[in-house]
Parts: C-alpha cells; sequence; structure tokens
C-alpha cells in the first residue's frame, strides 16, 4: 500500500541552524501539506502546496519556513534560523484533491525536530 | 477562530464494549470531516471520513454527522485493547479560500481494558 515517507526520523540541532525536513508524498497525490505538533499539543496546520506553489500557509508559517519541490517525487520543509520553539513533531501529508470526497490526506511517520 | 472540540479524557472502556467519541466544530461551513487514530509517539492514521449527514460504517467504526448542530461522533463497536490510542478529529472548513487544510481537536483519550 502507498505511504508517505519523511526522512531523517529524527533531528537535533542547533538554535539559529538551517534544517530541511524531507518528505516523499504518495505518487499519484497532487496536494501536499506540512503540519506540526509540539508534545502534548494539537497537530496545527502550516502549509499546503500545489501546482507548484504555495496554496494556503498559517500563521506559525512565517518568514523562517520555506517549501520546495525541488523534483518529481520529494517535499521539503526549509527552517531557516531555528528557535527553541520550533520544536516539535512535523508531519508531511499528501492526498489527491484538496475538496470534495477525495481530501483524505494521509500522513507520514514524521520527523522529530529538537531545537537545543 | 475556526475551532474544533473535543473531550479530552481520557475515556475508559472494558473490551468488547461501545466506545463513544464526539466533536464539535465551529466553522458552520465545514464539508468535510474525518478521524484519525493517533498512537503515542506515531503519525496520525486515518480511520474514517464522512462528508454527508447521516451514518458512515466501516467495519467496527461507525462516524456520525450532523452539520444542523456541527457535531461529529465516532462509534467503536467490540472494542479492542488495540484501539486504545488518541482519537483526532479533523475538519476540513471549505470555502472562504481554504485549500484543504485541516484543524484538528486536541484528541480524545481512549483506553480499552482486557
Amino acid at each position: 500500500e502507498p505511504e508517505v515517507t519523511q526522512t531523517p526520523s529524527h533531528q537535533v540541532t542547533q538554535m539559529g541552524q538551517e534544517v530541511i525536513l524531507r518528505c516523499v508524498p504518495i505518487s499519484n497525490h497532487l496536494y501536499f501539506y506540512w503540519y506540526r505538533q509540539i508534545l502534548g499539543q494539537k497537530v496545527e496546520f502550516l502549509v499546503s502546496f500545489y501546482n507548484n506553489e504555495i496554496s494556503e500557509k498559517s500563521e506559525i508559517f512565517d518568514d523562517q519556513f520555506s517549501v520546495e519541490r525541488p523534483d518529481g517525487s520529494n517535499f521539503t520543509l526549509k527552517i531557516r534560523s531555528t528557535k527553541l520553539e520550533d520544536s516539535a513533531m512535523y508531519f508531511c501529508a499528501s492526498s489527491g484533491r484538496w475538496s470534495g470526497d477525495f481530501n483524505e490526506q494521509f500522513f507520514g511517520p514524521g520527523t522529530r525536530l529538537t531545537v537545543l | 477562530q475556526k475551532e474544533v472540540e473535543q473531550n479530552s479524557g481520557p475515556l475508559s472502556v472494558p473490551e468488547g464494549a461501545i466506545a463513544s467519541l464526539n466533536c464539535t466544530y465551529s466553522d458552520r461551513g465545514s464539508q468535510s470531516f474525518f478521524w484519525y487514530r493517533q498512537y503515542s509517539g506515531k503519525s496520525p492514521e486515518l480511520i474514517m471520513s464522512i462528508y454527508s449527514n447521516g451514518d458512515k460504517e466501516d467495519g467496527r467504526f461507525t462516524a456520525q454527522l450532523n452539520k444542523a448542530s456541527q457535531y461529529v461522533s465516532l462509534l467503536i463497536r467490540d472494542s479492542q485493547p488495540s484501539d486504545s490510542a488518541t482519537y483526532l478529529c479533523a475538519v476540513n472548513p471549505e470555502g472562504g479560500g481554504s485549500q484543504g487544510n485541516l484543524i484538528f481537536g486536541k484528541g480524545t483519550k481512549l483506553s480499552v481494558k482486557p
């Protein structure tokens, strides 16, 4: 069964460093998302991406964040200068369509980001 | 501010019983509703989606939607210890420029006792 994959599973970084989180969405999906979950809190939407551009972004997704689809399979989230409060689990998700009956989003296993 | 509310639990049921999980949402224009299961330290796993008022059954799971009351529920029949997890309600507030992002509740922790 096709699934979303993410690498690395755990990333430890120093405050102020840049990190890139990688995702391979399900191959025939067209819509890609990043969410984050701070320990003990709810899953929060960061950004959605379609047709090589951002569709929507939340207030969390400020200028420190960027997304890219560098090739036909990978989808990346870059945090330019990490802060302590960026420590969270980051989930990539993908779906076939964004509305109607087909906006079922499937999540990857996540990357645990720890900022020291 | 669009909100999704769930009782945090824990909800404890004996093995074989019916577990009932509830969720309310604030955006009346919402069209798509989802239940995810999340084991501790793992990612959300899609269990059910529902789009129309009424019931939708899939195996031991039944999702119920009442748009007039802005209420979604999930019933788990014949609960098993392996069902012990946090259940997340998620809503897609379509319209108003939303592009499919999900708003999640905090989740209800379910414990099924053998």
